[in-house]
């Protein structure tokens, strides 16, 4: 079974600082997936990608299949990005494996 | 737009109870999931479901069972609530398109049993 390890656990950050969360996962995957959980409990996907990377707004994903890792990056944070993000891979059509998720507090 | 609803947000049972826990999406999606989310543990899957009347057992089951009688609805039964079970609980379904499969989760609902 794949091993998901997110670092760092929590993260508090001042508000306009570059974040970056990292995930790295034990056996090959076919996609792997953000997540972002707010502290009312939903989960909203962020992205899903099997290679390169993946921009959207202020969010940047990278994935390095050979070296079984990826990063998450939000640029010019902000409070409203507080929330857990959670990295997630998967194999063909099996469910996902999740990590336990890292903490973020951006404080203005 | 909500995708996938599930019928509570915020539920309080007693130990011994039944307890229903109903997930509708509307996206025709085959896949369906229950997960459980506990501080320090993350996501654990409960059960899940590849096609209607199908299930399967995830990586924590014990005490708990499912239905799928309809392809948007996949319900998660606890048989005999427990103070153990109090905990998040998460619906997700997905559809599958080639090896992956975005996907797409309720807003939770937080059970506590007492």
């Amino acid at each position: 079974k794949n091993e998901v390890e997110q670092s760092p656990q929590n993260l508090t950050a001042q508000e306009g600082e570059f974040i970056t969360i990292n995930c790295s996962y034990s056996v090959g995957i076919s996609a792997l997936h953000w997540l972002q959980q707010h502290p009312g409990g939903g989960i909203v996907s962020l992205f899903m990608l099997s290679s390169g990377k993946k921009k959207h707004g202020r969010l940047i994903a990278t994935i390095n299949i050979q070296e079984k890792h990826s990063s998450l990056h939000i640029t010019a944070s902000h409070p409203r990005d507080s929330a857990v993000y959670i990295c997630a891979v998967e194999w063909g059509n099996t469910p996902l494996v999740f990590g336990k998720g890292t903490r973020l507090s951006v404080i203005a | 737009d909500v995708k996938v609803t599930q019928s509570s947000r915020y539920l309080v049972k007693r130990t011994g109870e039944k307890v229903f826990l109903e997930c509708v999406q509307d996206m025709d999606h085959e896949n369906m999931f229950w997960y459980r989310q506990d501080p320090g543990l993350g996501l654990r899957l409960i059960y899940f479901s590849y096609d209607v009347k199908m299930k399967e057992k995830g990586d924590i089951p014990e005490g708990y069972s499912v239905s799928r009688e309809k392809k948007e609805r996949f319900s998660l039964i606890l048989e005999s609530a427990s103070t153990n079970q109090t905990s998040m609980y998460l619906c997700a379904s997905s559809f599958p398109q080639g090896d992956q499969a975005e996907a797409f989760f309720g807003q939770g609902t937080r059970l506590t049993v007492v």
